[in-house]
């Protein structure tokens, strides 16, 4: 049971470039969502999906995309990077109570 | 939205020391978590607080959810050099989604051996 798989774990982009994370569970939970985390900021909702087909955007939405096919898939999307979407991004997931899942998060630098 | 006020931002501690962090805000919220974050990984569930008063323990951790609702400690007794991260508390509103979290800023711990 791997849980909350994040992929790459690092990239460097150039401003403009485009990209995807991807974020997949294995546990059959509902609900994923993306944050990002910044020094002092703590962790901020960019979107999230409460099951396949629905997504809806959170806190800091601007930027990204997201899409939810299937259960297991949330990928999250960069359209044309920027350097303030340098960040760490976290994709979490939960089932029917509150308790969040985290993976283990990329580490993005937009040059 | 809601916002949750984490205290203190950062803690520098010796070792053995007890350490308290705690969370507060100007709503009500119907559930409490707390979060550990070890360096390069992703946040951790230390514990889960559904009712107001409730205390619970996780080894020589310990939260409590206030009684007023509107905030929650977390406590670590006797503290040990693989207690060093950031410990993030987080919420549900009162009349929020069930998963959609208020998270604070987290608190930054370091233990000196």
């Amino acid at each position: 049971n791997a849980g909350v798989t994040q992929t790459p774990k690092f990239q460097v982009l150039k401003t403009g470039q485009s990209m995807t994370l991807q974020c997949a569970q294995d546990m059959n939970h509902e609900y994923m969502s993306w944050y990002r985390q910044d020094p002092g900021m703590g962790l901020r909702l960019i979107h999230y999906s409460v099951g396949a087909g629905i997504t809806d955007q959170g806190e800091v939405p601007n930027g990204y995309n997201v899409s939810r096919s299937t259960t297991e898939d949330f990928p999250l999307r960069l359209l044309s990077a920027a350097p303030s979407q340098t960040s760490v991004y976290f994709c979490a997931s939960s089932g029917t109570d509150e308790k969040l899942f985290f993976g283990s998060g990329t580490q993005l630098s937009v040059l | 939205g809601q916002q949750l006020n984490q205290s203190p931002q950062s803690m520098f501690i010796q070792e053995g020391e007890d350490v308290s962090m705690n969370c507060t805000s100007s709503s009500i919220f119907n559930t409490w978590l707390w979060y550990k974050q070890d360096p390069g990984e992703g946040p951790v569930l230390l514990i889960a607080l559904y009712k107001a008063g409730e205390l619970t323990s996780n080894g020589r951790l310990t939260a409590q959810f206030g009684i007023t609702r509107k905030d929650s400690f977390l406590n670590i007794s006797a503290s040990i050099p693989s207690d060093v991260g950031i410990y993030f508390c987080a919420g549900q509103p009162r009349g929020g989604s069930n998963y959609k979290l208020t998270f604070g800023k987290g608190t930054l711990l370091t233990v000196n051996p």
